[in-house]
């Protein structure tokens, strides 16, 4: 069963930092692309980061741009996004959802449950 | 980047409804369309990919059809557990959008 389970949300100050993890099971970890997600509250789902099955070919949504790094470690089957110079904007469920290939179509077919980051003083 | 327009934003039915779900892309985007269902604290769930294409375990009442800039999910049959909010996703090029989603309430 694929399992994918977001942890290290909480409450950081404006300007502040966080490190969010995705750790996943029951698939092959190393060959699929992963992407994070977030959701805004009351707001709807934006694309925030995609990352490759070996790394090289990263991408950001412009509002997370400079500010958030997406990496992981196919040893540990392990997404990671650090979050730096936190906004009040960037308070959201973030999700890692991992992206399936069938030749000409990409699509994210399994998705966490997502982890909560609050942004406030 | 490319816009999605979802309407309606939402939407009152009755279990077994037909419901329609209609999203617009700022530009064609081919089939490049996917459907998701979200419910409150659960992980999205992909529903139709590739505009038409049925999720395996999805079941056969949901559908979706359309190509270019016009999308539509359709319910056929709305079942209790069909109330949830549900976003289309253009997958065209190397940034990814969603619809702003329509809420589906009970009546």
């Amino acid at each position: 069963e694929v399992q994918l389970v977001e942890s290290g949300g909480g409450l950081v100050q404006p300007g502040g930092s966080l490190r969010l993890s995705c750790a996943a099971s029951g698939f092959s970890f190393s060959s699929f692309v992963m992407k994070w997600v977030r959701q805004a509250p009351g707001k709807g789902l934006e694309w925030v980061s995609y990352m490759s099955s070996s790394g090289s070919t990263i991408y950001y949504a412009d509002s997370v741009k400079g500010r958030f790094t997406i990496s992981r470690d196919n040893a540990k089957n392990s997404l990671y996004l650090q979050m730096n110079s936190l906004r009040a904007e960037d308070t959201a469920v973030y999700y890692c959802a991992r992206s399936y290939s069938s030749g000409w179509y990409a699509v994210d077919d399994y998705w966490g449950q997502g982890t909560l980051v609050t942004v406030s003083s | 980047d490319i816009q999605m327009t979802q309407s309606p934003s939402s939407l009152s039915a009755s279990v077994g409804d037909r419901v329609t779900i209609t999203c617009r892309a700022s530009q064609s985007i081919s089939n490049y369309l996917n459907w998701f269902q979200h419910k409150p604290g659960k992980a999205p769930k992909l529903l139709i990919y590739a505009a038409s294409s049925l999720q395996s375990g999805v079941p056969s009442r949901f559908s979706g059809s359309g190509s270019g800039r016009d999308f539509t999910l359709t319910i056929s049959s709305l079942q209790p557990e069909d109330f949830a909010t549900y976003y289309c996703q253009q997958s065209y090029g190397t940034t990814w959008t969603f619809g702003q989603g329509t809420k589906v309430e009970i009546k």
